[in-house]
């Protein structure tokens, strides 16, 4: 099984809203990775935790808050949105977080902040 | 700074064409380096993985080489087929830190 599920697929979401981004995986890989991905762009990188710890955060703002309750779930949480966040935010799994082994992806969440 | 570019940004060929995509590196102190496809509005689907040590990987009519040295990859595409249209992503894992950068993607549209 390689799969990374992501929930909800998609959501709709006021600028005063509080949401949760849902990620989980069932490979036992010990690194989780949040990506956000604009239309027509790469997946940018947000955060990344290692063995449930934040290990890279790209300076992201904090109405975005990553959490990583156990190995193998991971959510981001999301409060007082722009429309420009606005996207697809994608999730992603490694077994190794020192970078040497397969990343897999989730289908991703396609945020729509009104 | 790692950066990596694939080109071209589109292609579109008839069905049948072997094609080839291309992906640079700056950097090539890399761990490995990943191919992906992804379908529009969807998530990304691993293709291909290929270790620094490795000069190339294929799974079916898939074949990915690497040369680090001179920071290049490419995406061989045999007998392509309209399913084949997607948007293709390389990504390389840099030495340095637990991230995965990616290029810009190569837009691929299969004529029937």
């Amino acid at each position: 099984d390689t799969e990374v599920t992501q929930t909800p697929k998609h959501l709709v979401m006021g600028m005063t809203n509080k949401k949760s981004l849902k990620c989980e995986q069932h490979m036992g890989h010990r690194a989780m990775y949040w990506y956000k991905q604009k239309a027509k762009k790469p997946p940018e990188l947000m955060f990344v935790y290692s063995y449930e710890k934040l290990s890279i955060n790209e300076s992201v703002p904090s109405r975005f808050s990553p959490e990583c309750p156990n190995s193998s779930l991971l959510n981001l949480h999301l409060h007082a949105l722009q429309p420009e966040d606005s996207a697809l935010y994608l999730c992603a799994s490694s077994q190794d977080p020192g970078g040497i082994t397969e990343a897999f992806f989730g289908q991703g969440t396609r945020l729509t902040v009104v | 700074k790692q950066e990596v570019t694939q080109i071209p940004a589109a292609l579109s060929v008839p069905e049948g064409e072997n094609l080839v995509l291309n992906c640079s590196f700056t950097d090539s102190a890399i761990y490995n380096l990943q191919w992906f496809r992804q379908d529009p509005g969807k998530g990304l689907t691993s293709l291909l993985l290929i270790q620094s040590s490795q000069r190339e990987q294929t799974s079916g009519r898939l074949n990915a080489s690497l040369d680090k040295s001179s920071g290049r990859s490419t995406l061989y595409i045999a007998a392509s087929q309209p399913g084949d249209s997607a948007t293709y992503l390389c990504a390389v894992r840099p030495g340095s830190a637990s991230k995965i950068i990616f290029g810009s993607g190569t837009r691929l549209s299969i004529r029937p």
